[in-house]
This record gives C-alpha cells, structure tokens and sequence, in this order.
C-alpha cells in the first residue's frame, strides 16, 4: 500500500516555462515532506522540504506547496532549464525519535525533461 | 568536505555469497540511514543507526540482512547468502541531527548473478 504517490511517471516541459510536480499522500500523521532530485548513476539530492504547519516554501526557483486537506504537495519550478532535467522523488516523514525524521516514505519518482 | 561516500560503486556477486556495502558519513554526521531501490521504484527506507546503536530497522528483512555503525569507521550493510532479487541500488544517507534534509552518498549497484 503505497502512502506516498506520484501518479505521473513522466513530464516533459519548455525551457523557460513552469514545471508542476504533484504529490499525493494518504497518511495523515505525516507532517514533514521533502523533495530530491536524481541524476542517472547518482544519490538523491535535498532539493527543498516544507513543514505540515506551513502551506508554501520557497527558495529561488523551486516553490513547494502543500494542501493538508487535500494530502496534496507540488513543485514548481520556474523557470525550468535543462538541467533540470532528472527523476523528482517525493518523501514524506513523521515526526519520530525526539523530533528527528527517521525514515523517509518516498513515491516512486516523476522523470522530468526539459526541452530547449 | 567530502560528502557520503559509499563504496564500491559495483558490486556483482554469485547467489549465496554475501555482500557487504560501506557507507562513510559526512564528517561530523552521527546519523546513517540506508535505503533499497529496486528497478522503476523509489526508494525503500531499510535501517536507521547512530553510532553503535539500531535505532529503527524496521525497513530491514528479517534474515540475512543486518547492518551496523561500530564507534570507529563506516557504516557496513551485510548481505547474506544473496539471490537474484537482491539486485537493486543500495543508497546511503547521513544527517548531523535526524532533522532536515539528508546527503545521499551515491549508492552502491549490487548485481547478483
């Protein structure tokens, strides 16, 4: 039963236009949520993360916001540049072990392709 | 500052021997966190250490897996008596705190054959 969901396996965009990135969840007792971004042949890299008592983070090009009602996160980027190019993973946590994350729930990954 | 580095890279092994993975946090990170990627899935939480010490392996199967944060050294997760369908990308992650955002190292691809 897979909690965390990333229901589009692929998206291609323009250089330059905007990049949405959905992510769906069914536990209600998550209230930490993380985005990566993974090259081929590479870790994940801490993109940007947003807590459950906020409905909006944003740093430089990436925005992530979140609908708790909904169980609902995007990304957007913008603009979005080829480099950007790579597997975008959604992860979501509890607050465990004295307020640390402990484990991550990932989805399984939205491949993004920027188009010059 | 070199970041998490896992090593090797590649691993190939025949069924039934064992694996072993390394993992060398950041400097200055106690917390390690391994993670399982099969082929067109995300990743799959498997075990969280501090030093000495399994804080949370729930993710673990329960034989032939084990894994361990010794005082001094990498992190090391073992793999016994391996088959095929423990092909998969092995990531390591490390964190100063368990708060935030973690470094992945670059994995180690574990192929059985």
């Amino acid at each position: 039963d897979q909690q965390v969901k990333q229901n589009s396996p692929s998206l291609s965009v323009q250089e330059g236009r905007i990049s949405i990135l959905n992510c769906d969840y069914t536990n209600s007792m998550f209230d930490y949520f993380l985005w990566y971004k993974k090259y081929p042949a590479e870790g994940p890299t801490f993109l940007i993360s947003i807590s459950s008592i906020k409905d909006k983070n944003e740093d430089g090009r990436f925005t992530v916001f979140l609908n708790k009602s909904a169980k609902h996160l995007s990304l957007h980027i913008v603009p979005s540049q080829p480099g950007d190019s790579a597997v975008y993973f959604c992860a979501a946590s509890k607050q465990n072990y004295g307020g640390s994350q402990g484990n991550l729930i990932f989805g399984k990954g939205t491949k993004l392709s920027v188009k010059p | 500052n070199a970041g998490v580095m896992q090593n090797p890279r590649h691993l190939v092994r025949r069924r039934g021997q064992e694996a072993r993975l390394r993992c060398s946090p950041m400097k200055g990170h106690s917390h390690v966190y391994w993670y399982r990627q099969l082929p067109e899935e995300g990743l799959k939480f498997m075990v969280y250490l501090q030093k000495e010490n399994i804080i949370d392996e729930s993710g673990m199967p329960k034989e032939r897996f084990s894994a361990e944060f010794p005082k001094e050294g990498p992190s090391i997760l073992r793999i016994q008596q391996v088959v095929r369908g423990d092909s998969a990308a092995y990531f390591c992650a490390s964190s100063p705190s368990g708060i935030g955002g973690y470094t992945f190292g670059s994995g180690t691809r574990l192929t059985v054959v």
